[in-house]
């Protein structure tokens, strides 16, 4: 499975849009992208997946440039309850999620 | 509510004294996985479970066991808990026939081993 790396952590503030970007350069030919968000002392939760180009949902934007070598996670107008842990995951839909790697995240913190 | 159940949520015991963690989902997926988180490590997955009778090891195996005699049941078994066990221990299903084959996780078991 492709290995990601993510920054460790970012601050914010209420309203703002944040971007977290995720590297995975020996992303393979059938891998997907996934990210899933975290509070304290609960379970991930899924946000997004994408292959190429864009992805959008009611909760966030997924950019992924041509070379699919790294992938932005873009939240608008973020609150205070988005303070969580943002996971990135890479890996093949059809064989490799059965192993998902989760990395140590992106710790999000989003400040009045 | 489709949901993913883990009983118990809380548990302390001793070295050495078997236990099982219980993980059960209502969706009816085939997909079933047990992950560890430790500070500073992030999620890794223990062993996951394709289907009725189909296990296999995860990253971090070594210690535990795991059953799937049923669809909707995926317990996690420490036949001799030792105190680097003590981590907050989660449950994940996926249909794995969905567009996105997203993992829906359980609320979480923190276990400490004395």
């Amino acid at each position: 499975l492709a290995k990601t790396t993510q920054p460790i952590s970012m601050d914010s503030y209420e309203g703002q849009e944040v971007n977290i970007t995720c590297s995975h350069n020996n992303i393979a030919t059938n891998d997907y992208i996934t990210w899933y968000q975290q509070f304290p002392s609960q379970g991930p939760r899924f946000i997004i997946q994408g292959y190429k180009t864009k992805v959008t949902n009611e909760v966030a934007s997924l950019f992924i440039p041509a070379d699919r070598k790294s992938s932005t996670l873009s939240l608008p107008r973020v609150s205070l309850s988005d303070t969580a842990v943002y996971y990135c995951l890479v890996g093949d839909r059809g064989t490799g999620f059965q192993k998902l790697v989760f990395g140590t995240g992106t710790r999000l913190l989003v400040s009045p | 509510e489709a949901q993913v159940t883990q009983n118990p949520r809380y548990l302390i015991t001793v070295t050495g004294k078997k236990l099982t963690v219980t993980c059960s989902q209502n969706m009816n997926h085939e997909y079933m996985s047990w992950y560890r988180q430790d500070p500073g490590l992030g999620l890794r997955q223990i062993y996951y479970s394709m289907n009725v009778e189909v296990t296999d090891k995860g990253d971090v195996p070594e210690g535990y066991k795991v059953s799937r005699k049923e669809k909707r049941n995926f317990p996690l078994i420490l036949e001799s808990p030792s105190p680097n066990q003590t981590s907050l221990y989660f449950c994940a299903s996926s249909p794995r026939t969905s567009a996105t084959d997203t993992q829906y996780f359980g609320p979480g078991t923190r276990l400490t081993v004395l």
